[in-house]
């Protein structure tokens, strides 16, 4: 059972370049989230999605856009990265009123 | 709007002491949810434990015990007879019952046991 996992685990990035992180799950939950973390700060909410074809902001959605065109799949895209995106992502999942399970996170450095 | 604060930054003891890392949450909410998560060096992140708002009930597994006080709205985590498999950094989270499901993250607390 794979639960949550997340592609790619590192990547480094130029200012201005673009990329998107996959997320994908295998529990059939309907909610699917990404946060970014950064120390000091705890992990804080990007991006949600509530079911498939829905996507909504979090608290710090500037710079990033999403896409959850299958259930199981949860895109985060970068159009053009910037110094400030350099982070660790978590995305995680849940059933309705369940528990949020994370996958393993990818690093991001953007120069 | 929901806050928690974990007010430990960071903590050391030596193997075998037991250790208490406290959360203290804010919420208007009369229905959410409480969470404990683990985050070990490798960088993934465990979760440990949920209780809802209803239910104050201490719970223990294991070395892991938890005690949840609505009165003082703390939800605090004690590691008994610490091991240096604890160390960690440890989050608690807090979610609201209604809404987007969102968990509102503290600052994490760092533990260090001291074989």
């Amino acid at each position: 059972n794979a639960g949550v996992t997340q592609t790619p685990k590192f990547r480094v990035l130029k200012t201005g370049q673009s990329m998107t992180l996959l997320c994908a799950q295998d529990m059939n939950h309907e909610y699917m989230y990404w946060y970014r973390q950064d120390p000091g700060m705890g992990l804080r909410l990007i991006h949600y999605s509530v079911g498939e074809g829905t996507t909504a902001k979090g608290e710090v959605p500037d710079g990033y856009n999403v896409s959850r065109l299958k259930k199981q799949n949860f895109l985060l895209g970068l159009e053009s990265a910037a110094p400030s995106q350099t982070s660790v992502y978590f995305c995680a999942s849940s059933s309705t009123m369940e528990t949020q399970y994370f996958g393993p996170g990818t690093r991001l450095l953007v120069l | 709007a929901q806050k928690v604060t974990q007010a430990q930054t960071e903590i050391s003891v030596v193997e075998k002491e037991d250790v208490t890392l406290d959360c203290v949450y804010e919420t208007r909410d009369t229905t959410y949810y409480l969470f404990w998560y683990k985050q070990p060096p490798s960088g993934e992140l465990v979760f440990l434990i949920r209780r809802n708002s209803f239910d104050e009930q201490n719970e223990i597994s294991g070395r892991y015990s938890w005690n949840f006080q609505k009165s003082t709205s703390s939800f605090n985590f004690t590691i008994t007879a610490s091991q240096v498999v604890d160390s960690a950094v440890y989050f608690c989270a807090l979610r609201v019952n209604f809404g987007n499901e969102k968990l509102t993250f503290g600052t994490g607390t760092r533990l260090t046991i001291i074989p």
